[in-house]
């Protein structure tokens, strides 16, 4: 089974320059998860998909980034404009949604590589 | 904003040796996960326990979780060189699993 995709691995662009992420989940996975790690910290959500709709966007910083996820399968990340400080690992993961004694759950997130972005 | 505390930041053993790391949190959690990353991949998930579970193991990982100290740990048992890699906790919520991920212990295992 292939794992979470991510294109590009990496990128380095100039402040004020647009940048785009892309991420196709695992096959099935109707949940998606944009994090973005600082280096030296754990993973920071950024924006979870429930299928086509983003149900937790609190921690995007929406005046410069934004996502989407057509179709409910694959998404894209979009920074515009790219700041210094905007250097990170973006990381996408996917999961299964399901429900359990009438709870709805998701359970283990699988992670893809990352895109390693470096704003100069 | 980061829940989880790992502890100790950072951990140098001897191959074959143990190796424990700790986590601590602040706020009620459905479950707790750890995850590995090696220098310059992705996570992998590793193990999850749920809020009414005290320990777990998968193969030579022991994990306990303590819900009245908001803590866990992680023991791997024997440890190989390939474990060297950075180990992160994580706390899920209930709906939506939203994982709050903590700084990470960086384990160096020397051969």
């Amino acid at each position: 089974e292939a794992g979470v995709v991510q294109s590009p691995r990496y990128k380095i662009i100039e402040k004020k320059q647009p940048v785009a992420f892309w991420c196709n989940p695992i096959s099935g996975h109707n949940t998606l998860y944009w994090y973005r790690q600082n280096l030296g910290q754990g993973p920071e959500l950024l924006i979870r998909y429930e299928n086509e709709e983003a149900v937790d966007d609190s921690q995007l910083p929406k005046d410069r980034f934004s996502a989407e996820r057509l179709k409910g399968v694959d998404s894209t990340l979009k920074i515009q404009p790219a700041e210094l400080g905007d250097s990170a690992v973006y990381l996408c993961a996917s999961s299964l949604m399901f429900m359990a004694g009438g709870v709805t759950s998701t359970d283990t997130q699988y992670f893809g590589p990352g895109t390693r972005l470096t704003v100069l | 904003s980061q829940q989880g505390e790992e502890d100790p930041q950072a951990l140098s053993i001897q191959e074959g040796e143990n190796a424990t790391m700790n986590c601590s949190y602040k706020t009620s959690i459905n479950n707790l996960q750890w995850y590995r990353q090696n220098s310059g991949r992705g996570l992998v998930h590793l193990i999850l326990i749920r809020s009414n579970e005290r320990e777990k193991h998968s193969g030579r990982l022991r994990v306990t979780l303590d819900t009245s100290k908001k803590s866990s740990s992680l023991l791997i048992t024997a440890s190989r060189a390939a474990d060297t890699a950075s180990y992160f906790c994580a706390t899920g919520t209930e709906y939506g699993n939203k994982l709050v991920f903590g700084a990470g212990t960086i384990l160096r295992v020397k051969s």
